[in-house]
């Protein structure tokens, strides 16, 4: 059965800390995403990598980064954690096309207070 | 700018009765369409999706209808179950789009009452 997994499914962390949000996928795809879920505003692209080494903005990657070193790993990175970046993260793979849906995983349910 | 609209948040139905969710969307070159059905505490997973070559697409109870005039989707599901209590999204993709990106609606909570 094909999966991607987040690391972590509740994490609290202070205003000013800088958190790691990872995700792993099992199905040698080349695309890799982060969303993020909020009420009223549904999932918003925040960056998206369609190759090792690369990676591109989505639509709010404001106080975000990417790390994307090896095909099966795609980190998110909140440089200085802020309460507004108090979300659900959840991260997708699919295959290279437009063709293709996601899998996503089961999110990580980020407080920061 | 939103360019994937589902303009009803949530919608109450009975067991048995039919469910019709909503999307609009405003970029013309989407070229592909997808549902996706999200349980409190997990990820989205994929429920059914449509070509703009067609105007209908089914999958058992669930069907979902192309109005590319319009720009309008919807989805259909027959009969309810309270199973199907969730929150659906709506995604679009354009044609030549790197890396497949799907562009998310709002969501509608969709409640089916026993």
């Amino acid at each position: 059965d094909v999966k991607v997994t987040q690391s972590s499914r509740y994490l609290v962390k202070r205003t000013g800390e800088k958190v790691f949000l990872e995700c792993v996928q099992d199905m040698d795809h080349e695309n890799m995403f982060w969303y993020r879920q909020d009420p009223g505003l549904g999932l918003r692209l925040i960056y998206f990598s369609y190759d090792v080494k690369m990676k591109e903005k989505g639509d709010i990657p404001e106080g975000y980064s990417v790390s994307r070193e090896k095909k099966e790993r795609f980190s998110l990175i909140l440089e200085s954690a802020s309460t507004n970046q108090t979300s659900m993260y959840l991260c997708a793979s699919s295959l290279m096309g437009n063709n293709y849906g996601y899998t996503f995983g089961s999110g990580t349910r980020l407080t920061v207070v | 700018d939103q360019q994937v609209k589902q303009n009803s948040p949530s919608l109450s139905v009975q067991e048995g009765r039919i469910s019709i969710l909503n999307c609009d969307y405003t970029n013309s070159m989407f070229d592909y369409f997808l549902w996706y059905k999200k349980y409190p505490a997990e990820g989205p997973t994929f429920l059914i999706s449509i070509s703009s070559i067609k105007d209908k697409n089914e999958d058992g109870r669930f069907t979902v209808f192309l109005n590319k005039s319009a720009k309008h989707l919807s989805l259909h599901i027959v009969p309810s179950q309270p199973g199907d209590s969730a929150v659906y999204f709506c995604a679009a993709s354009a044609r030549g789009n790197q890396g497949g990106k799907l562009i998310f609606g709002q969501g509608t909570e969709l409640s089916v009452k026993p």
